[in-house]
């Protein structure tokens, strides 16, 4: 059981917009940044989203990140087939000294 | 060009001590600004993040649910890190990861290795 909740899978069609929600609690996503990572099948994470909001150079803008409170999401605009992916959201805990990690999102593009 | 790579056996006993190196080239593990870090993920599960420790300052921190049975230390003379994990039973099973951690904006991991998939079973 993940310290960060994020639900199981989502899905979309090529082009439509997808939220991943991602859930915590005071001591990690309320007192701290999240990150978001995605990865491919078969491959390591790569981060995809840091700061709540920042994207690394690279990473198309369709990718966009938020965060209130004690709860962040990810973004995902003009879907394509190769963001068929697994998301995770993270975050330094306090309570915990140390990262944690939501579940992951399996995103299906239809 | 930032680049991490784990190596180590496939297969470790029960019972016995894991034992996994991640060789980084491109920056150096004494700098100031990073911590290493191990995550591992169970085949068809999530990310689990293990420990980290920054040579700088020599702080290291680590995921409570292992029970102080994970240690990361630091090969300068080689620019690696390494992870030992003691008494591994087969839910140690998972592909390990070594990632970096940098503080600028926040705190990420911004450069992972490809990862290393480690079985524990007799």
């Amino acid at each position: 059981q993940s310290v960060l909740t994020q639900p199981p899978s989502a899905s979309g069609t090529p082009g439509q917009r997808v939220t991943i929600s991602c859930s915590g609690s005071t001591s990690n996503i309320g007192s701290n940044s999240v990150n978001w990572y995605q990865q491919l099948p078969g491959t390591a994470p790569k981060l995809l989203i840091f700061s709540n909001n920042l994207r690394p150079s690279g990473v198309p803008d369709r990718f966009s990140g938020s965060k209130s409170g004690t709860s962040a999401s990810l973004a995902i605009g003009g879907l394509l087939s190769e963001d068929e992916a697994d998301y995770y959201c993270a975050a330094w805990d306090d309570s915990l000294t140390g990262w944690v990690f939501g579940g992951g999102t399996k995103l299906t593009v239809l | 060009q930032v680049q991490l790579q784990e190596s180590g056996p496939g297969l470790v006993k029960p019972s016995e001590t894991l034992s996994l190196t991640c060789t980084v080239s491109g920056v150096s593990v004494t700098s100031g600004s990073y911590y290493w870090s191990w995550i591992r993920q169970p085949p068809g599960k999530g990310l689990e993040w293990i420990g980290e420790y920054m040579y700088y300052s020599g702080s290291a921190n680590s995921n409570p649910s292992l029970k102080s049975r994970a240690t990361i230390s630091v090969d300068t003379s080689k620019n690696q890190f390494s992870l030992k994990v003691r008494s591994v039973t087969a839910a140690d099973t998972a592909v390990y990861y070594c990632a970096r951690s940098v503080a600028h904006q926040g705190r990420y991991f911004d450069y992972w290795g490809q990862g290393t998939l480690v079985t524990v079973s007799s």
